[in-house]
Parts: C-alpha cells; sequence; structure tokens
C-alpha cells in the first residue's frame, strides 16, 4: 500500500465548476497534511495546509480533512483555467516530523 | 521568489563527473530538505537536516552525499551518477519541524534539472 495515494487522473473539470480532489493516507499517527499545487516544469508551490478534522476555507479553495477515514480533500470553487495543474498531497509522517511523503498527484485540467 | 535559491537551474554532467548542487534559504527556517522528482513518479525525499535530526532515505544510492554546513545552505554531492538519475532535484526548506504546527510546512526552490550522459 503506497504512503499517500491519489488518483493521477486527468481529472476534466469545466470552468466555473466545482473541482474536488482526493488523498487518502496509510499511517493513522500522521498530524500534518498539505496541498501543493505544480505547474508543468515548475516546482511545488504551497497551496493549503490543514492540521485539525473539518474544513479549512482560503479563498476558493478549501481543504478537508478526516483522520478516522484516513482522508484529505481539496475543492476548488469557480474553478478558472489557470488552476490546470498537478496537485500533490503530502503528509507529515508520524515517525518523524520532519518526514514530509508526497502523493504522486493528480492532474486537473479546466476546460474553457 | 519563494526564498530558496537554487544553482545551477539546469546541469548536463557525464557518467564520470563530480559535481555539487547548492541550495540556500532565505526564510530563517532550521530544517532543509533534497527531494528527486522523476517523471511520473512522486517526490521522493532523500535526505532532510534539522536541528534535531539528519534523516535518510535508505534507498538513496551513496552516489549522492548531501552537505549541510549550517542552517541556511545545503548542497548534493553528485558523482558517478548514472542515467536514471536525471531528474528534477528540489531543496525545500521549513522553520521548525513538529508535528500538528505549521512548523514542518516545507516551500520548495525552483529545482535543478540534471540531465546524465
Amino acid at each position: 500500500q503506497k504512503e499517500v495515494e491519489q488518483n493521477s487522473g486527468p481529472l476534466s473539470v469545466p470552468e466555473g465548476a466545482i473541482a474536488s480532489l482526493n488523498c487518502t493516507y496509510s499511517d493513522r499517527g500522521s498530524q500534518s497534511f498539505f496541498w501543493y499545487r505544480q505547474y508543468s516544469g515548475k516546482s511545488p508551490e504551497l497551496i493549503m495546509s490543514i492540521y485539525s478534522n473539518g474544513d479549512k476555507e482560503d479563498g476558493r479553495f478549501t481543504a478537508q480533512l478526516n483522520k478516522a477515514s484516513q482522508y484529505v480533500s481539496l475543492l476548488i470553487r469557480d474553478s478558472q483555467p489557470s488552476d490546470s495543474a498537478t496537485y500533490l498531497c503530502a503528509v507529515g509522517a508520524r515517525s518523524s516530523a520532519s518526514k514530509i511523503i508526497f502523493g504522486s498527484g493528480t492532474r486537473l485540467s479546466i476546460r474553457p | 521568489e519563494t526564498g530558496v535559491t537554487q544553482t545551477p537551474r539546469h546541469l548536463v554532467m557525464g557518467m564520470t563527473n563530480k559535481k555539487s548542487l547548492k541550495c540556500e534559504q532565505h526564510l530563517g527556517h532550521n530544517a532543509m530538505y533534497w527531494y528527486k522528482q522523476s517523471a511520473k513518479k512522486p517526490l521522493e525525499l532523500m535526505f532532510v537536516y534539522s536541528l534535531e535530526e539528519r534523516v535518510e532515505n535508505n534507498s538513496v544510492p551513496s552516489r549522492f552525499s548531501p552537505e549541510c554546513p549550517n542552517s541556511s545552505h545545503l548542497f548534493l554531492h553528485l558523482h558517478t551518477l548514472q542515467p536514471e538519475d536525471s531528474a528534477l532535484y528540489l531543496c525545500a526548506s521549513s522553520q521548525a519541524p513538529g508535528q500538528g504546527t505549521t512548523g514542518n510546512t516545507i516551500y520548495f526552490g525552483e529545482g535543478s534539472w540534471l540531465t546524465v550522459v
């Protein structure tokens, strides 16, 4: 079982709709969770971090965490073509606070 | 500008060469990381240096050798690499790793594209 799993996509969403990206993780003791966006040929940039169960909103982005189900998601409202990128889910490992494990990413495409 | 600067941005080297990647962070962070990103593979953590610990991924070959002289600088020394080592090498930093805090949020540099021929 992969430590952090994401559907590779591509996920195609019409402009203006809600894009929903999902991630599951295997380390039940993990306490820190992150979403990064990576454009082709660029390095990942942080979008959201979440540490507690529930929802966290920042502009058009909402991160959702459910530790019991070992599930974290990212919702993007009013999707724009500029949101087209690969979205990486990352989880802080329980064994080491420094060890952040990444999923393989979901490629999102927003169609006009 | 992310506050994490990597040089060189692009490097082509032969299998018998020795080269180094350099990373410098201007964020006042206490932990620095090397990640490897190959096509269609997840980001792979190679090394972590922090005040509390040094973490190594045991699957990283010895032809990659990290050096962290202080909390602001990190090097990755490369020698006798193989073509399959061609990838994007990302340096990152975080403030102070700590589970459940914002300290372990990591910020990436722009990466060094490495091609081994």
